[in-house]
């Protein structure tokens, strides 16, 4: 089974602090792993996926992840937060050569103060 | 189409009424998922067409529920008998393959008053 565990319901930081979303997974197999954003009232977008290649994966809006096996971890990290960036963020994890089926976490809704 | 597209966006509907949801996925896309999400929740998995077929049911909460993929595009999901538990944003999202990144629908907004 598989399962995604996101530390902190809200994350506060200052527009141009550094921005530290933190995803740890539980997965019986290799796994693949994801982060999405939702802004309000959209759906969910794909910010980066990790799928066994590079263990540091690059994103869209200057985001990155690294998968850490020995920590079962894959924190999304931003140097410089915008106001832009306020939004729902949400882990998931799949398991390679088994099921396939994202599995979500409750989400992290990262607050900007300007 | 470029994306998922759900209808209707948002549905009211009374308790104990039936309500169809419908998500046209992204052309070719063979994989199909149904999540449930609820305020302040991450989204919960219902169920995953592989094709036509529906591959994993396990996350349809109860037999009120029921989803089709007859010709492995165009998917309904369907709810019987309405409960006020039942509302909440149901998702969809479709992938090119099995493990490939999946690509999510705007939602459709279930209400039932």
């Amino acid at each position: 089974a598989q399962s995604v565990t996101q530390l902190g319901s809200h994350v506060s930081v200052s527009e141009g602090a550094l921005v530290l979303l933190r995803c740890n997974y539980s997965s019986s197999v290799p796994p693949y792993l994801f982060w999405y954003v939702q802004y309000p009232n959209q759906g969910l977008q794909l910010l980066l996926k990790y799928t066994s290649a590079a263990t540091l994966v690059k994103g869209i809006n200057g985001f990155e992840a690294e998968f850490k096996k020995s920590e079962t971890s894959f924190h999304l990290t931003k140097p410089s937060a915008h106001m832009s960036d306020a939004a729902e963020y949400f882990c998931a994890v799949s398991e390679s050569g088994g099921s396939y089926i994202p599995t979500f976490g409750r989400g992290t809704s990262l607050i900007v103060h300007p | 189409g470029a994306g998922v597209s759900q209808t209707p966006s948002n549905k009211v509907t009374e308790k104990g009424k039936y309500v169809e949801l419908r998500c046209d996925p992204i052309s070719g896309h063979t994989a199909l998922y149904w999540y449930r999400q609820s305020l302040g929740q991450g989204p919960e998995f219902l169920i995953y067409f592989q094709g036509t077929g529906a591959a994993d049911d396990s996350g349809l909460p109860n037999d009120r529920f029921f989803a089709v993929r007859p010709e492995g595009s165009v998917s309904t999901l369907k709810i019987q008998r309405t409960e006020r538990g039942d509302s909440a944003v149901y998702l969809c999202a479709s992938s090119l393959i099995e493990g490939s990144e999946a690509f999510f629908g705007q939602g459709t907004r279930l209400t039932v008053v």
